[in-house]
């Protein structure tokens, strides 16, 4: 009930394509869902985060859409750059004071110029 | 950027040694945790501290232990090292009452 679920493993886009990071949960009491950004020997930075009553969040080129009907969401990257290329996790988390962050295992990202 | 620093940044131990990681949150953040990210995978929550006590703690076992002090920062430690402990140990820092965690740069940790 605690896994995240995070499709594909890995990605290889051109430059300016539109890269699409999809995940599942099935805990219904998650009730935070953030993205982040991994660059090799670096920690985790948080990319963009969304909370379950809403459908679609935009920062910059990045994009969640979330359905709750189905527990799922999903992470677009518009107009791809090569300085994208890292790993990418989704994550949930429920509210209150234990905020355990389950993380997705994961999609690394190659953005071929 | 997070403000979340580690120390050490490597470290090298042998089988059944022990050891100890420390971080220091970011400014104003009164809530410390830590992860273990094993390669190619996500990062797995250990536990988490508020006001120096143990506040959750995910699937890991006594010999993983912490600390948190006054000041937020706090200490992750490490009994009889297992091979299989060898990973990238993360911490992430953030306030009680918000969701969103800032981590540092991690302590990458190999047992050998």
């Amino acid at each position: 009930q605690q896994q995240v679920k995070q499709s594909p493993q890995s990605l290889i886009v051109q430059k300016g394509g539109i890269p699409i990071i999809n995940c599942a949960y099935e805990n219904t009491a998650f009730d935070y869902f953030p993205w982040y950004q991994q660059f090799p020997g670096k920690g985790p930075a948080l990319l963009i985060a969304i909370r379950p009553d809403v459908s679609e969040k935009k920062e910059g080129r990045f994009t969640i859409s979330f359905n709750k009907s189905a527990k799922q969401f999903s992470l677009h990257i518009m107009d791809s750059q090569p300085g994208d290329s890292a790993t990418y996790f989704c994550a949930a988390s429920g509210a209150g004071g234990y905020q355990k962050v389950t993380f997705g295992t994961g999609t690394k990202l190659q953005v071929i110029p | 950027e997070t403000g979340v620093t580690q120390s050490p940044t490597h470290l090298i131990k042998t089988r059944g040694q022990q050891v100890t990681l420390r971080c220091s949150s970011q400014s104003g953040h009164n809530t410390v945790s830590w992860y273990q990210q094993a390669l190619g995978q996500g990062p797995q929550f250990i536990f988490q501290y508020y006001r120096e006590e143990e506040n959750g703690r995910g699937n890991f076992p006594p010999r993983f232990s912490g600390l948190q002090f006054p000041n937020y920062s706090s200490e992750l430690n490490v009994n009889a090292l297992e091979l299989d402990d060898s990973a990238l140990y993360l911490c992430a820092s953030s306030e009680l009452a918000r969701e969103t965690q800032y981590f540092g740069p991690g302590t990458r940790l190999l047992v050998l």
